[in-house]
C-alpha cells in the first residue's frame, strides 16, 4: 500500500530552527508537496520538490531524496505564527496526491 | 477576490437526509477535487474532475456523488447521510490535473451527521 509518515507533533522555541521529516512509500513518484494548515483553516501551499536537493524559499526550505523516499521541511527563525500543522503529500504514478496525516508544530516563546 | 468558495461552512444533518456541499472557483482551473479531513488521518480524496464534463472516483467515493457541468462549479452530494460522514470537507482546484501545479483550497465545510 501507499504510505506517508511524518511525526504527529513537534515543539520548538521562537527564533530557533526546526526540521519536519516525511518518509514515503508510493506507487511511483511525480513530486512532493508541503502545505501549511493553521487550525480551523484551509491548507496553503509551501513548496514543491520533484528533483533531489534543497529548495529554499525565504525562511522555509524543503529537501528531497528520491532514492531514500525522504523529504524534510526546514523552518528557520521561527515565529509564533508558524504554529500550525504541516502536511506532506506525494503525487503518485497516477498523478493523485497521497497525503500524510500532518505534523502539528507548537512554537513556545 | 479570486479563489474557491464553499457553502455551507458548517451544517448539522440528521442521518438519512440528502445534502449537497457547494464549491465554486473563479480561477478558470481545469481540475477540481473533494477531500475529507478527519483527525489523525491525512486528507482523503473523495472524487475529482480533471476537466469540465468529466469526473473520477478517489480513495473514498462510497456514499458521495459529484457533477461537473461547467468549469466553475463542483458540487458534492451525500445521497443519504450516515454518521461516519461527519468530517471537514475541503474543495480544491488546480490549473491542470498533473504537473507542478499547487492545489488551492476552499475554507472547508464542517459537516456533522447525527
Amino acid at each position: 500500500g501507499q504510505n506517508i509518515d511524518q511525526p504527529t507533533e513537534m515543539t520548538a522555541t521562537e527564533g530557533a530552527i526546526v526540521q519536519i521529516n516525511c518518509t514515503y512509500q508510493t506507487s511511483g513518484f511525480n513530486g512532493l508537496f508541503w502545505y501549511q494548515q493553521h487550525a480551523g483553516e484551509a491548507p496553503t501551499f509551501l513548496s514543491y520538490n520533484v528533483l533531489d536537493g534543497l529548495e529554499e524559499k525565504g525562511r522555509f526550505s524543503s529537501f528531497l531524496s528520491r532514492s531514500k523516499g525522504y523529504s524534510y521541511l526546514l523552518l528557520k527563525e521561527l515565529q509564533m505564527k508558524d504554529s500550525a500543522s504541516y502536511l506532506c503529500a506525494v503525487r503518485d504514478s497516477n498523478y493523485q496526491l497521497i497525503w500524510g496525516a500532518g505534523t502539528k508544530l507548537i512554537i513556545k516563546p | 477576490i479570486a479563489g474557491i468558495t464553499q457553502a455551507p461552512t458548517s451544517q448539522i444533518l440528521a442521518a438519512g437526509r440528502r445534502m449537497t456541499l457547494r464549491c465554486t472557483q473563479d480561477m478558470r482551473h481545469n481540475a477540481m477535487y473533494w477531500y475529507r479531513q478527519d483527525l489523525g488521518l491525512g486528507l482523503r480524496l473523495i472524487h475529482y474532475s480533471n476537466t469540465a464534463g468529466t469526473t473520477g472516483k478517489g480513495e473514498v467515493p462510497d456514499g458521495y456523488s459529484v457533477s461537473r457541468a461547467n468549469t466553475d462549479d463542483f458540487p458534492l452530494t451525500l445521497a443519504s447521510a450516515v454518521p461516519s460522514q461527519t468530517s471537514v470537507y475541503f474543495c480544491a482546484s488546480s490549473a491542470e490535473a498533473g504537473g507542478t501545479g499547487e492545489l488551492f483550497f476552499g475554507e472547508g465545510s464542517r459537516l456533522t451527521v447525527l
